[in-house]
């Protein structure tokens, strides 16, 4: 069955660093999106990408943020100068429509110290 | 208001319980309705979608009030595996697909 996958599972960077989040979505989808879930707190939406161009972005997804999408199979999502409170669990998602089920990755969990 | 709201939890039943899950959302521009189940620090997955006239998957029954702007999901028959936390989730027409997630209900099944 396809999957979502994302890499690294687990990464570790220090406050003001670049970080880049990778996913690759499932082959024949055309939606792609990236959410977030602080420890304890609901499951946030970041961004949604279509067709080479961000669809909608939430208030979180700031100057700070940007995705793109620089292959035919990779997805990736960069925080250029991370803060503390960027520490969460970054899930990728795609679907074949919109709207449409989307089906997420197993995450990349997020440490700024 | 919450733009999805569930019940609080934790649902602590034995086996073979019926449990149901309560979700009410507040914009009446929402157009599709799913249900995802979440293990612990993984990624939610999605269990069913919600259709208007109902739908049933197993032991797996959703419903959709959009009157009432009220979405359910009952579990017959619980089993242990069953246990994990059952997230509402709703996405709004003219969003880019944007889902948003209500905060969860825990379940767990106790032997």
């Amino acid at each position: 069955e396809p999957e979502v996958t994302q890499t690294p599972s687990h990464q570790v960077t220090q406050m003001g660093q670049e970080v880049i989040l990778r996913c690759v979505p499932i082959s024949n989808h055309l939606y792609f999106y990236w959410y977030r879930q602080i420890l304890g707190q609901k499951v946030e939406f970041l961004v949604s990408f279509y067709n080479n161009e961000i669809s909608e972005k939430s208030e979180i997804f700031d100057d700070q943020f940007s995705v793109e999408r620089p292959d035919g199979s990779n997805f990736t999502l960069k925080i250029r100068s991370t803060k503390l409170e960027d520490s969460a669990m970054y899930f990728c998602a795609s679907s074949q429509d919109s709207p449409s089920e989307q089906y997420f990755g197993p995450g990349t969990r997020l440490t700024v110290t | 208001r919450k733009e999805v709201e569930q019940d609080p939890g934790p649902f602590n039943v034995p086996e073979g319980a019926t449990v149901a899950f309560n979700c009410t959302y507040s914009n009446s521009a929402s157009q599709s309705f799913f249900w995802y189940r979440q293990d612990c620090r993984k990624e939610p997955k999605l269990l069913m979608s919600v259709y208007s006239s109902g739908n049933e998957d197993g032991r797996f029954t959703a419903q959709l009030n959009r009157a009432s702007q009220y979405i359910s999901l009952l579990i017959r028959d619980s089993k242990l595996s069953d246990s994990a936390t059952y997230l509402c989730v709703v996405n709004i027409v003219g969003q880019g697909g944007k889902l948003i997630f209500g905060q969860g209900t825990e379940l767990s099944v106790k032997p």
